[in-house]
């Protein structure tokens, strides 16, 4: 089982639709979560960081982790083509440093 | 915003060359990594530099790589032969105490 799993998509939607973005992973002692956004050619940009479980919402995106579940999801609110990129998500255990991170899903939004 | 800043963009080297990347950090940061993403794979953690030394490394980090923090400002890596599946984005991180990892935009390897 990897130890992280994310849906590579391509996964494409309408401009202003909800999108969900979601891994998961397989050892429960991760306690940061991350999601990352990465332009072509660019390098991984900081959206969303949660520690442990719960909600966490800024502006139009909300992170989600369910430790329970081992599941964590992204959710982008009015979804503009701005946001077209390939979203990843990754996560440390405590009092390590290595992030570990999930294969990446490319998202569309269509005009 | 302040932001890590990577040079060069594009490295192109021979196979058996030593190849040095560079990275600023965002000042005031403390902890400092490389990763590389192999074309098509996932971002893979080679090591992270803490306090003037290595405080974690990946397997990927074997004698052929090395770091080092030469000044206050710059954070390298070297590989000191390099070999075909060294092709790769590298990128750099670097963070604060108790904060995420913040990357560079990376420099693309290429080995002939």
């Amino acid at each position: 089982q990897k130890e992280v799993e994310q849906d590579p998509g391509p996964l494409s939607v309408p401009e202003g639709a909800i999108v969900s973005l979601n891994c998961t992973y397989s050892n429960s002692a991760f306690q940061y979560f991350m999601w990352y956004r990465q332009y072509s050619r660019k390098g991984p940009e900081l959206l969303m960081y949660t520690y442990s479980s719960g909600n966490k919402e800024d502006g139009r995106f909300t992170a989600q982790v369910d430790k329970s579940s081992k599941y964590i999801s992204l959710f982008i609110r009015d979804s503009q083509p701005s946001d077209s990129a390939t979203y990843l998500c990754a996560m440390r255990l405590q009092g390590a440093q290595k992030l570990v991170f999930g294969q990446g899903t490319r998202l569309t939004i269509n005009p | 915003e302040p932001e890590v800043t990577q040079t060069p963009s594009h490295q192109v080297t021979q196979m058996g060359q030593e190849v040095i990347l560079r990275c600023v950090p965002i000042s005031n940061h403390l902890y400092f990594y490389w990763y590389r993403q192999i074309l098509g794979q996932k971002v893979e953690f080679l090591v992270s530099f803490y306090n003037n030394e290595i405080s974690e490394k990946s397997e990927i980090f074997d004698d052929q790589f090395s770091v080092e923090r030469p000044d206050g400002s710059n954070f390298t890596l070297k590989i000191r032969s390099t070999k075909l599946e060294d092709s790769a984005m590298y990128f750099c991180a670097s963070r604060g105490v108790s904060q995420p990892q913040h990357f560079g935009d990376g420099t693309r390897l290429s080995i002939l």
